[in-house]
């Protein structure tokens, strides 16, 4: 069955760049959209955005401009880049496969936690 | 504030019926599906009711899901302690251009 893995660091100063990859087995990348998804401690759930091995990507107008999500189908990998980051960028990062503009989002990730901390 | 709007609390007793609203607008829930996830206490979400009404595999058949305009409805019947999560309610909001959510409701088995 697909199955998601997140990875990378846990913990990022201020003004850095947080950096996720997201290896997906059971299915090739190339099949399907997407997505990171992110829960800050103790509150709901928000979109980060979506890509497909295309080259294809979408993301939260209120990200966009500190956001890039890539793809790299040899290792069956996607990743997140988040620039300038502070600490309301502390938060659970899922990823997930995505079907775009619906809101669906099946299977998910067990999810990292990353603390923007100096 | 969400785009999405949920009850933060709800509760009932074992066996009972709770239902767990979600209010959109015209932008959102009106043209598009609704989608609803489960989050038990330290675990990724999981989908539990996809395109308003849908049960993935796997979901019992106690969970169910309704759109009316730009409204949303989550039910669960024959309620379990097993049942006590976080639910969020999904779409597309195409003024936004992009997925919202609502700020979701912690569901308590009393």
């Amino acid at each position: 069955q697909v199955q998601l893995q997140e990875s990378g660091p846990g913990l990022v100063k201020p003004s850095e760049t947080l950096s996720l990859t997201c290896t997906v087995s059971g299915v090739s990348i190339s099949s399907y959209y997407w997505s990171w998804l992110r829960q800050p401690p103790g509150k709901g759930l928000e979109w980060i955005g979506y890509m497909h091995y295309s080259g294809s990507t979408k993301y939260n107008s209120s990200l966009k401009s500190r956001v890039t999500i890539s793809v790299d189908t040899s290792k069956n990998q996607f990743s997140l880049n988040l620039t300038s980051v502070t600490a309301a960028d502390t938060a659970v990062y899922y990823c997930a496969r995505d079907r775009p503009g619906e809101g669906y989002f099946d299977p998910w990730g067990q999810g990292t936690l990353v603390t923007v901390s100096s | 504030q969400s785009v999405l709007t949920q009850p933060p609390s709800a509760s009932g007793t074992p066996g009972q019926r709770v239902t767990i609203s979600c209010s959109g607008s015209s932008s959102n829930i009106g043209r598009n599906f609704v989608y609803w996830y489960q989050q038990l206490p330290g675990t990724a979400p999981k989908l539990l009711i996809y395109r308003n009404t849908q049960r993935p595999s796997g979901v019992p058949d106690r969970f169910s899901g309704s759109k009316s305009g730009t409204s949303a409805s989550l039910a669960i019947s024959g309620l379990r302690s097993e049942d006590e999560a976080d639910y969020y309610c999904v779409t597309w909001d195409d003024s936004l251009s992009g997925v919202v959510f609502g700020g979701g409701t912690k569901l308590t088995v009393l």
